[in-house]
């Protein structure tokens, strides 16, 4: 998973909660990503960091939100307004150019809403 | 609207039979496309990455060609191993942003 760490590896929210998942890269990279998986349809764009103490919105931000506060680290939090948070969260990292766009992926952390 | 459909959506092999999954993208101005392996609960890794003027592209056992002026990629295994059960994912980065549009992945699945 190339020096891309995400944990919890399992986590469980009950509804109304705001729960945290982390992300921590030893890359050097200077532009992280979060992705979120649904069975049966293609990763879909969260929230991006192209340097530190910068974000933008991705196409399905409304019920996230992140810092970037250190290079190394993107955690992401999902607020109780985010109404169907179940899903696999994949973080990622890209360093060098943009042009290969080579992004490097964690393993992971699959959220269930009890 | 940047789209990358894949196809089959899943399929079945037996162990040391080839296969090719295919994608097709509507992604514009094309930068590069990228072929991701994901297995069962781990985060994708990549594969192969070929830009505009490069039709082929091979990994040990895994040979993924692109016809840039079809839009069209295959990704072809061959002589598979139980090892290669896992998703397939194409990924396709516009030259405009660089962001990925990603297809919905072929599920693989080699019986012995």
């Amino acid at each position: 998973d190339g020096g891309i760490t995400q944990s919890p590896k399992y986590l469980f929210r009950k509804e109304g909660q705001n729960v945290t998942l982390s992300c921590e890269q030893n890359l050097n990279h200077d532009a992280m990503y979060w992705y979120r998986q649904d069975p049966g349809q293609g990763l879909r764009l969260i929230y991006y960091s192209q340097i530190v103490n910068d974000f933008q919105k991705g196409d399905i931000a409304e019920g996230y939100s992140v810092s970037r506060e250190k290079k190394e680290s993107f955690p992401l939090t999902v607020t109780s307004a985010q109404k169907n948070p179940t899903a696999f969260y994949l973080c990622a990292s890209r360093g060098g150019t943009p042009t290969y766009n080579e992004q490097f992926f964690g393993p992971g952390t699959r959220l269930t809403v009890l | 609207k940047n789209q990358v459909e894949q196809s089959p959506q899943s399929l079945i092999i037996l162990e040391g039979k080839n296969c090719t999954l295919q994608c097709n993208y509507t992604v514009s101005p094309f930068s590069n496309l990228r072929w991701y392996k994901q297995d069962t609960g781990r985060g994708p890794v990549s594969l192969t990455i070929m830009t505009f003027s490069e039709n082929t592209k091979s990994n040990g056992r895994y040979t993924a060609t692109l016809d840039a002026d079809t839009k069209q990629s295959s990704l072809h295994i061959t002589a598979s191993q139980l090892s290669d059960s896992a998703s397939y994912i194409c990924v396709v980065s516009n030259s405009n942003d660089y962001k990925l549009s990603f297809g919905a992945g072929t599920t693989v699945t080699v019986r012995a």
